[in-house]
C-alpha cells in the first residue's frame, strides 16, 4: 500500500488567496483526521471523519477553514482567505476504524504551507 | 477529559546508553496509549500502543514502553540508543469512542555519538 498520500507537499501562497490541501487515505480505512503542526502550538487536531461524516470539527480555528470528504478515498482541507498565521505543516492521517484494535492512525508526509 | 503530558522538552543520551522518554496520562476509564516518532520533515510514524494485558509493550525499532497504572505513566524505553533514534517523540491517548487521539507536545530526543 502506498500509505496516506497528501498533495501538494509544499505550498507557498500570498495572503488572501485560497488554499486547498488534499488527502488520499489508506484504502479500506474508515476514519480520517486532519492535523496542524507548528512550533508554537505543537500538533493540533483540526477535524476528523468517520465513514465520510465529520464527527468533530471543534479544532477548526475559524470559519476560514473548511474540510470535506466526498468519498472514502479523498478529503480536502480548504483555507479561504489564507493568512500568514496559517503557515504550518498540515498532516492527514487515517485509521481502519474506531475500535481499540483498529484505531492506530497512519500519517501522511504532510503539506508545508507558507502564507506570505 | 483525556490528556497526556510529556514533562521533558528534550532528552539527551549518548549512543549505546539506555534511553527513557517520559509520558504521564490522565483518563477516565481504561487508557489506550500510543507512542509515535517523527523524523525531520516527515509525518508521524506509529511505534507501539497499549490496550490491555502485559504492562511491557514492544514496538518498532527496538523500542518498548512500560505501562504503570499506579503512577499513570507510559514511558518509552530502549536499552541501547542509536544516533538514528534522534527524532521527535509523541505520546498519545485515545480521546473517546470515536477513535481520535490526543497528543502530547512532544519530546525531542538527541543521541550523540
Amino acid at each position: 500500500d502506498a500509505g496516506v498520500i497528501q498533495s501538494p507537499r509544499h505550498e507557498v501562497t500570498e495572503m488572501g488567496q485560497e488554499v486547498t490541501l488534499r488527502c488520499k487515505p489508506i484504502s479500506g480505512h474508515n476514519s480520517l483526521f486532519w492535523y496542524r503542526q507548528t512550533m508554537m502550538r505543537g500538533l493540533e487536531l483540526l477535524i476528523y471523519f468517520n465513514n465520510n461524516v465529520p464527527i468533530d470539527d471543534s479544532g477548526m480555528p475559524e470559519d476560514r477553514f473548511s474540510a470535506k470528504m466526498p468519498n472514502a478515498s479523498f478529503s480536502t482541507l480548504k483555507i479561504q482567505p489564507s493568512e500568514p498565521r496559517d503557515s504550518a505543516v498540515y498532516f492527514c492521517a487515517s485509521s481502519l476504524g474506531q475500535g481499540k484494535n483498529t484505531d492506530t492512525q497512519y500519517f501522511g508526509p504532510g503539506t508545508r504551507l507558507t502564507v506570505l | 477529559a483525556q490528556s497526556v503530558a510529556q514533562p521533558e522538552d528534550q532528552v539527551n543520551v549518548a549512543e549505546g546508553n539506555p534511553l527513557t522518554v517520559k509520558c504521564t496520562y490522565s483518563v477516565s476509564g481504561n487508557p489506550y496509549l500510543f507512542w509515535y516518532v517523527q523524523y525531520p520533515n516527515r509525518g508521524l510514524q506509529f511505534l507501539l500502543k497499549y490496550i490491555t494485558g502485559d504492562n511491557l509493550v514492544k514496538g518498532s525499532y527496538g523500542f518498548e514502553a512500560e505501562f504503570n497504572k499506579s503512577q499513570t505513566s507510559f514511558h518509552l524505553k530502549k536499552p541501547s540508543a542509536l544516533v538514528s533514534d534522534s527524532a521527535l517523540y509523541f505520546c498519545a491517548v485515545r480521546g473517546g469512542s470515536q477513535g481520535n487521539l490526543i497528543f502530547g507536545k512532544g519530546t525531542k530526543l538527541s543521541v550523540k555519538p
